[in-house]
């Protein structure tokens, strides 16, 4: 079945640009998620790329998507100690007509002042 | 805040006994999700019903159980616990059935402590 993979955890500090990478194994995807989860609260949704794109930017938020290596990132322009959180990479993992999501194990992002 | 609404916050129980999920939607949305997040498994998929019917499954234990109701709120019923079904249990809803992009709210999520 679908995998996907993360790093655990990324310290950076206040003003720098953060990366955070996913990997995964199923190349039939349609759209790859990234969700932030802040401490005690539920995972909200970041953004999304199609997988015809290479590349979408949101504000301080850009994902690149390299399909040949099944390969997504994350990339945090100017990061700020609010942007403190796990982010986790999320695929479909069933038919079309489902939302099923396979997500990573999620990246810890640590933002030293 | 989501929209999402998860009860009980917490719950505390002993091995072998039985306890309800509940979950009610973001209003409008007609599927709904229900994730488990543990320490060891991380974010784990169980089940997907839209507009009432099962739609899909991941590793869902035979112990568990889920339903949604006509009124589209959702119960997760967990039976025989176990210490390693303590974890933290999500249920996220979303407009469509899914085939993307459909974002999936999450709600604040169930912990449960099997003692």
């Amino acid at each position: 079945g679908e995998d996907v993979e993360q790093s655990l955890f990324l310290s950076v500090r206040e003003g720098d640009s953060s990366v955070i990478n996913c990997t995964y194994t199923d190349s039939s995807s349609t759209y790859l998620y990234w969700y932030k989860q802040e401490p005690g609260a539920g995972l909200q949704l970041l953004t999304y790329i199609f997988s015809n794109m290479d590349m979408k930017q949101d504000q301080r938020l850009t994902v690149l998507l390299n399909k040949k290596d099944k390969h997504l990132s994350l990339r945090i322009a100017d990061t700020q100690t609010g942007d403190s959180a796990i982010y986790f990479c999320a695929v479909p993992g069933g038919s079309s007509n489902t939302g099923k999501l396979i997500f990573g194990q999620g990246t810890t992002l640590q933002v030293k002042p | 805040d989501s929209g999402v609404t998860q009860t009980p916050k917490h719950l505390i129980t002993a091995t072998g006994q039985r306890v309800t999920l509940r979950c009610s939607p973001r209003s409008g949305d007609l599927s709904v999700y229900w994730y488990q997040q543990s320490l060891d498994q991380g974010l784990q998929f169980l089940i997907q019903y839209y507009n009432g019917e099962e739609r899909a499954k991941g590793n869902i234990l035979e112990r568990f159980s889920a339903q949604q109701f006509p009124d589209l709120h959702s119960e997760l019923n967990l039976s025989s616990l176990e210490l390693g079904d303590s974890a933290l249990y999500f249920c996220a809803s979303s407009a469509t059935s899914g085939g993307g992009p459909d974002t999936q709210y999450f709600g604040p999520g169930t912990r449960l402590t099997v003692l």
